[in-house]
């Protein structure tokens, strides 16, 4: 099983829709971030989440909202959605304890979201 | 705060060729530095990572880089291009116990 799942893989819906895409991970780590991908723009960071109770806005947040239901558990929801918030969405997961071997942010397979 | 610069959004070599993707980064405090891969249709996987030991990192693939320090680097690169090497290449930075921040990546194209 994947460390990083996320769910649904792909969703097609309809502008003006609500939709939520969730995140569960296995790794154990308390940090968890949700990136949005667009060709030429690389990775960009929506929301990110240090703890259970510590959740901050990335670069592009507006038209998103979040909540990490538990340690394991992010999810992202866009309460309307609009075209142009169609995208490849990256949940990932890293340590907070930067050790020489736990550094990285693990990701999961992705989400392809398309609002017509 | 952190950032990354990845320099050239589109890279083409011939097969058997060196591989150079540049990455100049920024941040406060010491880096960790990242390279990811992503292959069409598929989600990002770790290259290599520099955690402040070597400062010539190895990875998969025969992929490697070198941490410069004065020159805020961390190229990677590749002896001989494959073309199963073809694919999106992403440098990533993070600052001690900051957030994972992403270039804006470089596609590499291997020609026959």
């Amino acid at each position: 099983d994947a460390d990083v799942t996320q769910t649904p893989r792909n969703r097609i819906t309809k502008t003006g829709k609500r939709i939520m895409l969730e995140c569960s991970q296995t790794k154990g780590h308390d940090r968890m971030y949700w990136y949005r991908q667009d060709p030429g723009l690389g990775l960009r960071l929506i929301y990110y989440s240090f703890d259970v109770k510590d959740i901050n806005k990335g670069e592009i947040s507006d038209g998103y909202s979040v909540s990490r239901q538990a340690q394991a558990k992010f999810s992202l929801s866009l309460e309307s959605a609009i075209p142009n918030q169609t995208a490849l969405y990256f949940c990932a997961t890293s340590d907070s304890a930067p050790t020489g071997r736990n550094t990285e942010a693990f990701f999961g397979q992705g989400t392809r979201l398309t609002v017509v | 705060a952190q950032s990354v610069t990845q320099l050239g959004s589109h890279v083409s070599v011939s097969e058997g060729a060196l591989v150079l993707l540049r990455c100049n980064y920024s941040s406060s405090v010491p880096p960790y530095l990242f390279w990811y891969v992503q292959y069409p249709n598929q989600g990002l996987q770790l290259l290599l990572k520099y955690t402040s030991a070597a400062t010539l990192v190895k990875g998969i693939n025969g992929f490697e880089a070198e941490f410069k320090k004065s020159e805020t680097s961390f190229h990677l690169t590749k002896p001989s291009a494959h073309m199963s090497d073809a694919a999106e290449y992403f440098c990533a930075v993070r600052g001690g116990y900051q957030k994972v921040t992403f270039g804006t990546g470089t596609k590499l194209q291997v020609i026959p």
